[in-house]
């Protein structure tokens, strides 16, 4: 089965950037996802990546991919105390909603 | 517009009884899986439904069962629990129209935590 990577913990000052990496091994991921998951609350979808991408950018968020090492990052740029959260990569083919987490990277943000 | 709703939010069982877990999807989803987060772990996946079949399963016994209503709603049931079950279980709902040439865009609900006795 797959196995997908993540650092445990990740702290960061507020306005400083963030970049919290992901490491999968199954490369038939179609779509390979970033989730964030706030205490007692579900996952919530922040932004997605093809697997034929390299980078793509919404608003904060930069998500790189490099499928040959088959590692992924997401870029949180200008980080808030409200992007404190357990962040997940995912990764995820066309067609069915398995998706296969990471154990996810708590992030903390300082003041 | 309501997202996924899940039921109950919380709930204390002993080992060796049963437990069903509701999920409501987002309005205009037809399509609602189940995925099982122990603590300090990522989600796993346990199974999909779609016009109220099982299409998809992960690697869980069947003593984990399921079970989708005309509505698109669902059930997770347990039977014999264990101490290792306890934990979040969490439903997502997407539309399969949506996922078959794109990506599966799920909508998480908030989770039902089951602990175990």
């Amino acid at each position: 089965g797959e196995d997908v990577e993540q650092s445990l913990f990740l702290s960061v000052r507020e306005g400083d950037s963030s970049v919290i990496n992901c490491t999968y091994t199954d490369s038939s991921s179609t779509y390979l996802y970033w989730y964030k998951q706030e205490p007692g609350a579900g996952l919530q979808l922040l932004t997605y990546i093809f697997s034929n991408m390299d980078m793509k950018q919404d608003q904060r968020l930069t998500v790189l991919l490099n499928k040959k090492d088959k590692h992924l990052s997401l870029r949180i740029a200008d980080t808030q105390t409200g992007d404190s959260a357990i962040y997940f990569c995912a990764g995820g083919t066309s067609g069915g909603n398995k998706l296969t987490f990471g154990t996810g990277t708590q992030l903390k943000v300082e003041l | 517009d309501a997202g996924v709703t899940q039921s109950p939010t919380h709930l204390i069982k002993t080992r060796g009884q049963q437990v069903t877990l509701r999920c409501s999807p987002k309005s205009g989803h037809d399509t609602v899986s189940w995925y099982q987060q122990a603590l300090g772990q990522g989600p796993q996946f346990i199974f999909q439904y779609y016009e109220e079949e099982e299409r998809q399963r992960g690697n869980f016994p069947d003593r984990f069962s399921g079970h989708q209503f005309p509505n698109y709603s669902s059930e997770l049931n347990v039977n014999a629990l264990l101490l290792g079950d306890s934990a979040l279980y969490l439903c997502a709902s997407s539309s399969l129209a949506g996922g078959m040439t794109g990506a599966n865009v799920l909508t998480f609900g908030a989770g039902s935590r089951l602990t175990v006795l």
